[in-house]
């Protein structure tokens, strides 16, 4: 199975800050890579697909890069609705999860 | 529009069987495949299985000898069944649709379910 190694597992920032959460893939995927958001309380949200290719409806502070097996997401301005869990997950194969990122305000 | 919703027993007996199901609107069985996924309190998801847009079946490996996936397309439904259920199942269960191929766009409100006597 591929393994997903998210960090770092929680983060503390502040409102309007520059927030990137990163995940490596144990194998190459290729850009076979999502993202999602999970609020308190809520079901997970798609955020990105394909590595970089943001989901509908999705505000474009998110973004989503890639570098080899290395992928991360990247809030360019967090704002207070940002706050929540976020995980990666492979799609090359059966997916799995990253172990998740807990975001909170600082 | 598209909506998931997964039902079932919130209690089972250690060693009893979980059945849940997962009624979907908005699409068709037989052009979306859905996936499980669950979720233990305060932690990560894990992936269960999938059914295929043509019935076929797949399962994470740590779970595969105790988990079946099935569906009724005439229904809109698509049923868990995982037996020899321990503490560490405790967990919410969710149901998702793979409508962009490999990611999951749209995800039922979870159900929690509990392994107690």
């Amino acid at each position: 199975d591929i393994q997903m190694t998210q960090s770092p597992a929680s983060l503390s920032a502040s409102l309007e800050e520059i927030v990137t959460i990163t995940c490596q893939a144990s194998q190459d995927i290729g850009n076979w890579l999502a993202w999602y958001q999970q609020k308190p309380g809520k079901s997970p949200q798609l955020l990105i697909y394909d590595a970089t290719s943001l989901a509908d409806g999705v505000p474009s502070r998110f973004s989503g890069s890639r570098s080899g097996t290395q992928y991360s997401l990247k809030i360019s301005r967090l704002q207070v609705e940002d706050i929540g869990s976020y995980y990666c997950q492979q799609a090359h194969s059966n997916p799995t999860f990253g172990g998740g990122t807990k975001l909170e305000l600082k | 529009q598209v909506q998931l919703k997964e039902s079932g027993p919130g209690l089972v007996q250690p060693s009893q069987t979980l059945s849940l199901t997962c009624t979907v609107s908005g699409f068709s069985l037989t052009s979306y495949n859905v996936h499980w996924v669950r979720q233990p309190t305060g932690k990560g998801l894990e992936w269960m299985g999938v059914i295929w847009t043509g019935g076929s079946t797949d399962y994470n490996s740590a779970l595969k000898s105790r988990l079946s996936i099935s569906r009724d397309t005439s229904k809109s439904q698509v049923f868990l069944k995982m037996n020899s259920l321990q503490t560490e199942d405790i967990a919410t269960y969710y149901c998702a649709r793979d409508g962009l191929p490999g990611y999951l766009d749209y995800w039922g409100q979870g159900v929690m379910v509990t392994v107690s006597s």
